[in-house]
């Protein structure tokens, strides 16, 4: 079964400085890689992907994300971090194929604060 | 883009009582879809699949006859919570999915706070 893990529970930055996220994932086959944020009492929005290509992904509002197969990561990055970034992250995984029931499954999430 | 959405966006229900939530796909089809609930400062965990015209598949732990799914059109799902709790007070959120593009894709709705008294 596939499973995804976020290892910081908070990530804390302070603007203009480089932000990173990280995030690990483990499936049996080849996985598809989803970053979203959530901001407070709000759905989910989506950031980027990663389904097959280039290992660097370029997402939604300057994110980006580096595909690492050896080290089954998906790091989440940002060059420079704004104050409006500040949201929960989530990473998360779904497993390679057109079945309708590949089921995506979220890490636990990462609180990102951007301090001005 | 795709996109999903869910009716009610809040909504308070006192004990004892069911709400029901809906989830429609606008735009496009959904073969599947997904029911996610979500407690406060934490990730989302998914409930249950659903199929159109067939039976919902559930996660382990969660009960099928509290938690009713209905998928009757390519458009339309709901989630209706039985006997409502206060433990079942949650962030529900569905999401939408379709073959586009030659990959699956999931499209996720806004989300629906139940709160349950």
């Amino acid at each position: 079964a596939q499973s995804v893990a976020q290892p910081e529970d908070q990530v804390n930055v302070a603007e203009g400085n480089p932000l990173t996220v990280k995030c690990t994932y483990s499936v049996s086959g080849n996985p598809y890689l989803f970053w979203y944020v959530q901001y407070p009492n709000r759905g989910l929005q989506f950031l980027l992907k990663y389904i097959t290509g280039d290992n660097l992904v370029k997402g939604s509002y300057g994110f980006e994300a580096e595909f690492n197969k050896s080290q089954t990561s998906f790091h989440l990055k940002k060059p420079s971090a704004l104050v409006s970034d500040s949201a929960l992250y989530f990473c998360a995984v779904r497993e390679e194929g057109y079945s309708s029931a590949s089921k995506i499954i979220f890490g636990s999430g990462t609180r990102l604060s951007i301090r001005p | 883009g795709a996109v999903v959405s869910q009716h009610p966006s809040r909504v308070i229900c006192k004990s004892g009582t069911s709400v029901k939530i809906e989830c429609r796909s606008l735009d496009f089809q959904a073969t599947t879809m997904f029911w996610y609930r979500q407690f406060p400062k934490q990730s989302l965990m998914l409930m249950a699949t659903s199929n159109e015209g067939s039976k919902a598949t559930y996660e382990q732990g969660v009960e099928k006859d509290k938690f009713l799914i209905n998928h009757a059109s390519l458009t339309l799902s709901t989630l209706t919570v039985t006997s409502a709790h206060p433990e079942d007070s949650s962030f529900y959120i569905c999401s939408a999915g379709a073959l586009g593009g030659g990959a699956y894709e999931q499209y996720f709705g806004p989300g629906t706070r139940l709160t349950v008294t």
